[in-house]
């Protein structure tokens, strides 16, 4: 069966403090997986997709990686206006569609 | 520019009343999804269009009743709902069917409130 786990469920950085979140999934025939931002009361904000095992993409103080396994969100020096849920989605097995994971909810305190 | 428009952005509704949320996207894309959304949940797919044609309808009850008027636009009728459909309703758009790699975009969201 296809699953996807976010951790940690809820994370409180300083400002400025490093960190990574983390998206394991368990999806055969991975075709790719998204990133996304969600802000209280709003729609998902897409971020990246990412398609193979080593691929890496960034934007700002965000940078997504991607394993066989897992994607890992890295962010550097965040800021207040980082503090939302992100979500991370594989996509693909044997439904073939978004598999949403519970997301992890970051708060950066100033 | 990736937009897709919600309206309307809040909704309270009866039991027994009829009404309808709307999408709209200029941006060229081919299919279009309905997600619900609860309070600390993901979002849970509902329906896709696919070139303006239902292509997956994911059990959902016949209380909702989704409807493509063409490429640009999405509806969504709703009809008998119960307290536990108040959710986050988000519309999403992508070129081509995810199926297919490519990203979808959200709207900002219906918020549905059923009394």
């Amino acid at each position: 069966e296809d699953q996807v786990t976010q951790s940690p469920e809820a994370l409180r950085l300083q400002e400025g403090e490093s960190s990574s979140l983390n998206c394991s999934y368990t999806v055969s025939g991975l075709r790719g997986l998204f990133w996304y931002r969600q802000d209280p009361g709003k729609g998902p904000e897409f971020l990246f997709t990412l398609y193979s095992a080593g691929e890496e993409k960034e934007k700002e103080r965000l940078k997504a990686t991607l394993t066989k396994k897992e994607s890992f969100l890295h962010i550097t020096a965040p800021k207040p206006e980082d503090s939302a849920t992100y979500l991370c989605a594989p996509y693909g097995g044997a439904t073939n569609k978004l598999i949403f994971g519970t997301g992890t909810l970051l708060a950066v305190q100033p | 520019d990736t937009e897709v428009t919600q309206t309307p952005k809040h909704l309270v509704m009866g039991m027994t009343n009829k009404k309808s949320l709307k999408c709209e996207q200029h941006m060229g894309h081919r299919a279009m999804y309905w997600y619900k959304q609860k309070a600390k949940k993901p979002p849970e797919l509902m329906f896709v269009y696919s070139y303006e044609k239902l292509s997956i309808n994911e059990s959902v009850p016949s209380r909702f009743s989704p409807e493509c008027p063409n490429s640009s636009l999405l509806n969504l009728h709703l009809h008998a709902l119960q307290p536990e459909d108040s959710a986050l309703y988000l519309c999403a758009s992508s070129q081509v069917r995810t199926t297919d790699g490519d990203t979808i975009y959200f709207g900002e969201g219906s918020w549905l409130t059923v009394v």
